[in-house]
């Protein structure tokens, strides 16, 4: 299986600044039509998951352009550029490139 | 609107069966791939199982065997056979629309708790 690390696991951040969460994969998620199957995902507590962004760098709809996704084969980033208090929560990265999808163990971002 | 309502959760022994459903509106639950996804108490995320839009089906090492994925288009619906449950399967199970591609949404999930 394909396993998928974040770091760090936990971010404590300031309101208005910048926050980076970084997802390696232990093999490349490259896919055999060309594209890298790489989302991140926000969980509020006691609510569901909401994916942010796909494919690495495509932001879903209604997502703030603050999100950002970058990365390639193994390495992957996701970038806030000015942390608001709605943005606390845990942050998970997921392949599905591979079968089993696989998830990250998830990044606790809260306010300092 | 797309949304995913999800049912069937529910307090069972160990050894025991539930079926969850996930009923779909606003969108044709058989032109999409569909997943479940699982949520411990408080643990992460994992995938559980995938059924694509031709039929092929796919399950985490985990539930092989135990669960089956289905869907009935007539209804709309979206089910999973949960069999031999185990105390390791306590949880929310999701509901998901699509993983990969654009579209894609989550149902609020239901809570099934195995226990004796």
């Amino acid at each position: 299986d394909v396993v998928m690390t974040q770091s760090p696991l936990s971010l404590p951040v300031s309101l208005g600044r910048p926050a980076s969460i970084s997802c390696r994969s232990s093999q490349s998620l490259v896919y055999s039509d060309g594209n890298t199957y790489l989302n991140w995902f926000h969980q509020r507590p006691g609510q569901p998951p909401r994916r942010l962004i796909y494919k690495v760098s495509n932001r879903d709809s209604g997502v703030p352009d603050r999100f950002s996704g970058s990365g390639s084969g193994t390495d992957f980033t996701l970038e806030i550029s000015r942390v608001e208090a709605e943005d606390v929560g845990i942050y998970y990265c997921m392949q599905g490139s591979h079968w089993p999808v696989t998830f990250g163990p998830g990044t606790k971002v809260d306010i300092k | 609107e797309v949304l995913l309502v999800e049912s069937g959760g529910g307090l069972v022994q160990p050894g025991g069966s539930l079926r969850l459903s996930c009923v779909a509106s606003g969108f044709t639950v058989s032109t999409n791939y569909m997943n479940w996804v699982r949520q411990a108490p408080g643990e992460g995320l994992e995938w559980v199982s995938t059924l694509y839009t031709g039929g092929a089906t796919y399950y985490a090492d985990s539930v092989k065997g135990r669960f089956t994925i289905s869907r009935d288009n007539s209804m709309n619906t979206l089910y999973l056979q949960m069999d031999s449950l185990r105390g390791e399967d306590t949880g929310i199970y999701y509901c998901l629309r699509g993983l990969r591609g654009t579209a894609h949404s989550w149902g609020q999930g239901t809570l099934v708790a195995v226990s004796s």
